[in-house]
């Protein structure tokens, strides 16, 4: 186990709807990356959040959105859900804002109907 | 083109066989190299990490990265059941974005 705590596991939720998922990041470690994993795929970047500031982001709208607690635990909040949206979310935790030695949650599970 | 691509098998092996998974790569920037192990309903594990090219062992398990044909490789040794998962490679340039794979299935039967 990585010490990285995601929640809910799984979700449901129709078209349209806002959802908000939540992560709190190992022990120590203060940045942490978001994560869309589609079945069969491996898992595409959509943002980093350092010292509560985005500090970089991938391929995804703006209503994929985020934020990061001075306790370093965090969000991640989707609205307009689309049923492409649909997907494992995952979080990883590491310091100093880089992407070595990543330590990855279990994930929350998204279902959009 | 993907900027990684990764067979995604499936892979079927017997226990005790040598399994080698594999990426090729596009871009020449990324400078670190890594391998997860994702079993169903999990998140990825880091098994190997290693910086630009070379070998690095641990245990049953070998990473090589040849930067100048632009391939990855792990190797596991002794396979058991229990390897029985989805491997990801992936790679970075050491900034914040991190590039995987699609994943390769492996299966080992006892």
């Amino acid at each position: 186990e990585t010490g990285v705590t995601q929640s809910p596991t799984h979700l449901i939720k129709t078209r349209g709807q806002q959802v908000t998922l939540r992560c709190s990041s190992q022990s120590g470690h203060n940045t942490v990356s978001w994560y869309q994993q589609a079945l069969g795929q491996g898992p595409q970047f959509i943002f980093q959040y350092y010292r509560e500031e985005e500090n970089g982001r991938g391929n995804f709208p703006p209503r994929f959105s985020g934020l990061q607690f001075p306790n370093y635990s965090s969000e991640l909040n989707v609205n307009a859900l689309e049923l492409d949206d649909s997907a494992l979310y995952l979080c990883a935790s590491t310091i100093q804002g880089g992407t070595d030695t990543q330590y990855f949650g279990p994930g929350t599970r998204l279902t959009v109907l | 083109q993907k900027e990684v691509e990764q067979d995604p098998g499936p892979l079927s092996v017997p226990e005790g066989a040598i399994v080698s998974l594999n990426c090729t790569y596009s871009n020449s920037a990324f400078q670190y190299f890594m391998w997860y192990r994702q079993y169903s309903r999990k998140g990825p594990e880091l098994l190997m990490y290693t910086y630009s090219s070379g070998n690095k062992e641990d245990g049953r398990f070998t990473a090589q990265v040849d930067k100048s044909s632009k391939y990855i490789s792990l190797f596991i040794r002794d396979s058991q059941p229990s390897d029985s998962a989805t491997y990801l490679c992936a790679m970075t340039t050491g900034g914040f974005k991190t590039i995987f794979g699609a994943g390769t299935r492996l299966f080992v039967k006892a």
